[in-house]
């Protein structure tokens, strides 16, 4: 199946600063790249995703970007606030379901300091 | 809100009962995927329905059974619990059953076996 990796399991910021998330996948043949956001005991929320015919899609301070080539893509947050603190996901189709189902990374703690 | 909902918010049950979990779709949604997330093994896929037939599979037990009802709900039962099944199960639903689906989550049932 897919595999995807996800660095750094763990990033503080400073409010106001920039952070960036990073994964990567196996399958050279996904095409679609979700982001979600995760709140203590919430669900995953879809923040952002991209698909493979661009290299890049921006939502107000939110990016991502992708590397076919080099089979990595990237979660981009500018201007960071205290709000933003939560654990991001990111995910690939899982080729051993037809890419129907997502396979995920494994988490960043994104801890925003006031 | 995504428009999933998910029944029972918490479950507390034992060792060896069998529990049912429940999940409706956005309207307009005719697939329904199923995760469990627990803290060692991350978001984890288990099976996914399409207007009412199964269309992937992925590490679920076999004590554990999924249906999608003609009215596009759908159930999880778990058999046998053990203490290990404790965990958040999470549906997702998204229109169609292709690649690269986009897929919103329910609120969660969080799973305690005592």
């Amino acid at each position: 199946g897919e595999n995807v990796e996800q660095h750094p399991s763990t990033l503080s910021v400073q409010e106001g600063d920039s952070a960036v998330i990073k994964c990567t996948y196996s399958d050279s043949a996904s095409n679609y790249f979700p982001w979600y956001k995760q709140e203590l005991g919430k669900r995953p929320q879809l923040i952002i995703d991209i698909r493979s015919n661009v290299g890049e899609k921006k939502d107000q301070r939110i990016a991502v970007t992708l590397n076919k080539t080099a089979k990595h893509f990237s979660l981009h947050i500018t201007e960071t606030q205290p709000e933003d603190s939560a654990v991001y996901f990111c995910a690939a189709p899982q080729r051993n379901t037809g890419r129907r189902a997502l396979t995920f990374g494994s988490g960043t703690r994104l801890q925003v300091q006031p | 809100d995504s428009g999933v909902t998910q029944t029972p918010k918490h479950l507390i049950t034992a060792t060896g009962q069998r529990v049912t979990l429940r999940c409706s779709p956005r309207s307009g949604d005719l697939s329904v995927y199923w995760y469990q997330q627990s803290l060692d093994q991350g978001l984890q896929f288990l099976i996914q329905y399409y207007n009412g037939e199964e269309r992937a599979k992925g590490n679920i037990l076999e004590r554990f059974s999924a249906q999608q009802f003609p009215d596009l709900h759908s159930e999880l039962n778990l058999s046998s619990l053990e203490l290990g099944d404790s965990a958040l199960y999470f549906c997702a639903s998204s229109v169609d059953s292709g690649d690269g689906e986009t897929q919103y989550f329910g609120p969660g049932t969080r799973l305690l076996v005592l």
